[in-house]
């Protein structure tokens, strides 16, 4: 089993849908979760990041850390066109490195 | 404030050749990190630095060295090209739970 797994889509929907990305775990020890947005040829930009269990919100983005089921989501509320880009999750625990999602390829269609 | 800055953004390299990739952060982290990214395989970790003065193997080192010239700088060097190391590669560095990345440099092993 891989330590995180995540549906590398593609997933595409209209412009104004709900998106809901996923990542599972299986390491119980992980304490920091980030989500990070890459578009085509750049370099992976933090979007966000939870320490812990609990809900983050930062605009129209959502985070959401469920440790009891090793579970976590980004939700984009209202997604745009430049919304469109991989979504890569990660995990670490204080100290060691870091494990990433194979990312999620979005695209929101005008 | 340039976060982390990563010389060259492209480069061809024939088999067999050699070539340094650089990384300067303004961070003022002391862990900086290398990987490669290629499709469908998400980022894998090539070496780290914890500290200025160390470094140790992460993930995939083979046919890589690296060297943390000090705090700013930790450079990646390809002794004899392969085919297998076209990749895009990334630096990053990281604070507490977080790691943050450079735009990349696209490597093509020909």
């Amino acid at each position: 089993q891989k330590e995180v797994e995540q549906d590398p889509g593609p997933l595409s929907v209209p412009e104004g849908a709900i998106v809901s990305l996923n990542c599972t775990y299986s390491n119980s020890a992980f304490q920091y979760f980030m989500w990070y947005r890459q578009y085509s040829r750049k370099g992976p930009e933090l979007l966000m990041y939870t320490y812990s269990s609990g809900n983050k919100e930062d605009g129209r983005f959502t985070a959401q850390v469920d440790k009891s089921s090793k579970y976590i989501s980004l939700f984009i509320r209202d997604s745009q066109p430049s919304d469109s880009a991989t979504y890569l999750c990660a995990m670490s625990v204080e100290g060691q490195n870091f494990v990433f999602g194979p990312g999620t390829r979005l695209s929101v269609l005008p | 404030n340039a976060g982390v800055t990563q010389t060259p953004k492209f480069q061809v390299l024939k088999t067999g050749q050699s070539m340094t990739l650089q990384c300067a952060q303004d961070m003022n982290h002391n862990s900086m990190y290398w990987y490669r990214q290629d499709p469908g395989m998400g980022l894998r970790l090539i070496y780290y630095s914890a500290s200025e003065g160390t470094t140790d193997k992460g993930e995939v080192p083979n046919g890589y060295n690296v060297s943390r010239l000090n705090k700013r700088e930790f450079s990646l060097r390809l002794e004899s090209a392969a085919p297998s190391q076209t990749s895009v590669y990334f630096c990053a560095t990281r604070f507490g739970g977080i790691q943050y990345f450079g735009a990349g440099t696209r490597l093509s092993v020909l």
